[in-house]
């Protein structure tokens, strides 16, 4: 059991540059995430999936596009890079259980736009 | 607007030296409050999930508590291998499914 993966570990892309950060998990949980968390900021949720096919906006959308076609995979794309999505990108995994339990984190993405 | 608040930012502790980690909230009727640790470098790892107020977790030399408005980590006889950051997250009953997090407490544990 993988729990949920994470690549790349690290990336370095320019102004307007796009890029795919992906995100899979083993476990069959109905809803995904994603979250940046910068420093003195907490985690910030980006966009959220409760299956498949199925995804909403969280609390800092705006940049970021996802998709969800299959059950394991939500990547997380970014259309055209500013330096103010650098960041530590974090996905996770959760079954909906009373709203959505515990979530697990995969070891996170750290993103620097140049 | 729903809203947490951790206290205090850092915190440092003498091994065995117990204390409590403080986490506020503002919601909009709670459906639940969770716990996570964070290691440097790595992501938030589940620690404790509080549905009502009254309601209390413990796990070795951590216990949870929430009241209707906020909730404590308390840590008794910490060791070093508890430094950690610790995040307080809150699921609110209008929020779908949107967790909000906290900005953490950065704990330092010296030997």
């Amino acid at each position: 059991n993988a729990g949920v993966t994470q690549t790349p570990k690290f990336q370095v892309l320019k102004t307007g540059q796009s890029m795919t950060l992906q995100c899979a998990q083993d476990m069959n949980h109905e809803y995904m995430s994603w979250y940046r968390q910068d420093p003195g900021m907490g985690l910030r949720l980006i966009h959220y999936s409760v299956g498949a096919g199925i995804t909403d906006q969280g609390e800092v959308p705006n940049g970021y596009n996802v998709s969800r076609s299959t059950t394991e995979d939500f990547p997380l794309r970014l259309l055209s890079a500013a330096p103010s999505q650098t960041s530590v990108y974090f996905c996770a995994s959760s079954y909906i259980d009373r709203g959505i339990g515990t979530q697990y984190f995969g070891p996170g993405t750290r993103l620097l736009v140049l | 607007e729903d809203q947490v608040t951790q206290s205090p930012e850092a915190l440092r502790l003498q091994e065995g030296e117990s204390s409590s980690l403080n986490c506020s909230y503002t919601v909009s009727g709670l459906r639940g409050l969770f716990w996570y640790r964070q290691d440097p470098g790595k992501g938030p790892e589940f620690l404790f999930t509080l549905y009502s107020a009254g309601e209390e977790k413990e796990k070795e030399r951590l216990k949870a508590t929430l009241t209707k408005k906020e909730s404590f980590l308390h840590i008794t006889a910490p060791k070093p291998e508890d430094s950690a950051t610790y995040l307080c997250a809150v699921l609110a009953n209008t929020g779908g499914f949107k967790t909000i997090f906290g900005a953490g407490t950065r704990l330092f544990v010296k030997a």
